[in-house]
């Protein structure tokens, strides 16, 4: 069975660094793209980014240019999507998602959704 | 920079169809992937490449993109069907998602 298996929920100060993580089984991780995709409390979807993990060839939309980093690691078919310094404005579920080739196909498959709150 | 317009919600009677649409300057050039959100879950696609359904997604969601608009059509509407969907393009290598539509069945 493909799966994306996020990390657990997170509660943050603001100016903290997070890592979460989404680890993927069942299909051949380094030749699908995973991306990133924030949903903000009762608001709608958010493409932040996205990785070839083969290559390690990163894409960031423009909102989201410098103020998170995406990482791969094949060895263990998990990608990360780490800040360096929290925000409150960062409270939100983010979701990891696969998808073959950019422009053609979809997120077929999505992980279940990590919550990071941010608060002092 | 390029945006999706879709209508915040759209009611629709159990068994009666329901439409959806998606808005952006020459949309139709571009493929469509539409996604169905349930409280507290996360996405699911029910059809992409405007008009195709992945296994496992019911006959009665369908989709067509042509000129500056998308749509996604269900066909008699289940009360199951209730939640929020988001249209999905991309423009150059960045993905793009509308604003959502919640689609309420009453």
């Amino acid at each position: 069975e493909v799966q994306l298996v996020q990390s657990g929920a997170e509660v943050k100060k603001p100016g903290e660094s997070l890592k979460i993580s989404c680890k993927a089984s069942g299909y051949s991780f380094a030749t699908y793209w995973i991306g990133w995709v924030r949903q903000m409390p009762g608001q709608g979807l958010e493409s932040m980014g996205f990785i070839y993990p083969y290559d390690s060839d990163t894409r960031y939309s423009p909102s989201f240019q410098g103020q998170v980093s995406i990482s791969a690691d094949k060895s263990i078919t998990t990608a990360y999507l780490q800040w360096n310094s929290l925000k409150a404005s960062d409270t939100a579920t983010y979701f990891c998602v696969r998808f073959k080739q950019l422009e053609i196909f979809p997120m077929d498959v999505w992980g279940q959704g990590t919550t990071v709150t941010v608060s002092s | 920079s390029y945006e999706l317009t879709q209508p915040p919600s759209v009611s629709v009677s159990p068994g009666r169809t329901a439409t959806i649409t998606c808005s952006g300057n020459k949309l139709g050039d571009k493929y469509v992937s539409w996604y169905q959100q349930m409280p507290g879950q996360s996405p699911v696609v029910v059809v992409y490449q405007d008009s195709q359904r992945p296994s496992g997604i019911p006959e009665r969601f369908s989709g067509s993109n042509s000129g500056n608009t998308a749509t996604l059509t269900i066909t008699g509407t289940q009360a199951m069907d209730e939640a929020d969907y988001y249209c999905q393009a991309w423009d150059s290598d960045i993905v793009l998602f509308g604003g959502g539509t919640k689609l309420t069945v009453l």
